[in-house]
């Protein structure tokens, strides 16, 4: 069975970086794109970008272009999200989801991570 | 990008009610519509692709609709399980885009 296990909460300080892992099992990793989201306390969801496990190819929203690295490890099958010079108002649960579609892009998210909550605070 | 606007923000009902939850794209995204629902603590998960095509394994009390700018999602009759909020995402364009979402409560 598909899943997508995330690393645990962290607590950071401003100024600081911060690394999700994302660990798939269950599919072919390199096969589906790999999005990332948050969603900041009471607030919706919100698209961060997304990285194709086999190129490595990436494409991030304009609002975190600069501050997000997205990559991927294919020998453990794990994605991972970078957001440095962390505010407090990127204090959030990030998710990772897998596109629906294998060897294309589809914007649509079958499975998701569990979520990792990230709190800023100094 | 792409603006979604959902309506009602919020609502109460009781369980076996008919509800429809309504939203609302800032221009036409064809069916590229998809319908999430997120219980508090838990990641989302898909109801519908593609406006009204139910994902596999979602009880069919569960429907979507519409095209172009105007979709609702209705559930027939009210489960425990289904007091949760929901959110519709459109796939048409990136960046993707979500709807501020709709909590559906006990009444």
């Amino acid at each position: 069975q598909v899943q997508l296990v995330q690393s645990g909460a962290e607590v950071k300080k401003p100024g600081a970086s911060v690394k999700v892992s994302c660990k798939a099992s269950g599919y072919t990793f390199t096969g589906f794109y790999m999005h990332w989201f948050r969603q900041a306390p009471g607030q919706g969801l919100e698209w961060m970008g997304w990285i194709n496990p086999n190129s490595g190819d990436t494409d991030y929203a304009q609002k975190f272009q600069g501050r997000v690295t997205m990559t991927r490890d294919m020998s453990i099958n794990t994605a991972y999200m970078e957001l440095s010079r962390l505010r407090s108002d990127d204090t959030a649960v990030y998710f990772c989801a897998r596109d629906v579609i294998q060897w294309g892009l589809r914007r649509e998210f079958d499975y998701w991570g569990q979520g990792t909550l990230v709190t800023v605070s100094s | 990008d792409i603006q979604m606007t959902q309506s009602p923000s919020s609502l109460s009902a009781s369980v076996g009610d008919r509800i429809t939850i309504t939203c609302r794209a800032s221009q036409s995204i064809r069916s590229y519509l998809n319908w999430y629902q997120q219980r508090p603590g838990k990641a989302p998960k898909v109801l519908i692709f593609a406006a009204s095509s139910l994902q596999s394994g979602v009880p069919s009390r569960f429907s979507g609709s519409g095209s172009g700018t105007d979709f609702t999602l209705t559930i027939s009759s009210l489960q425990p399980d289904d007091f949760a909020t929901y959110y519709c995402q459109q796939s048409y364009t990136s960046p993707p885009t979500f709807g501020q979402g709709t909590t559906v409560e006990i009444k």
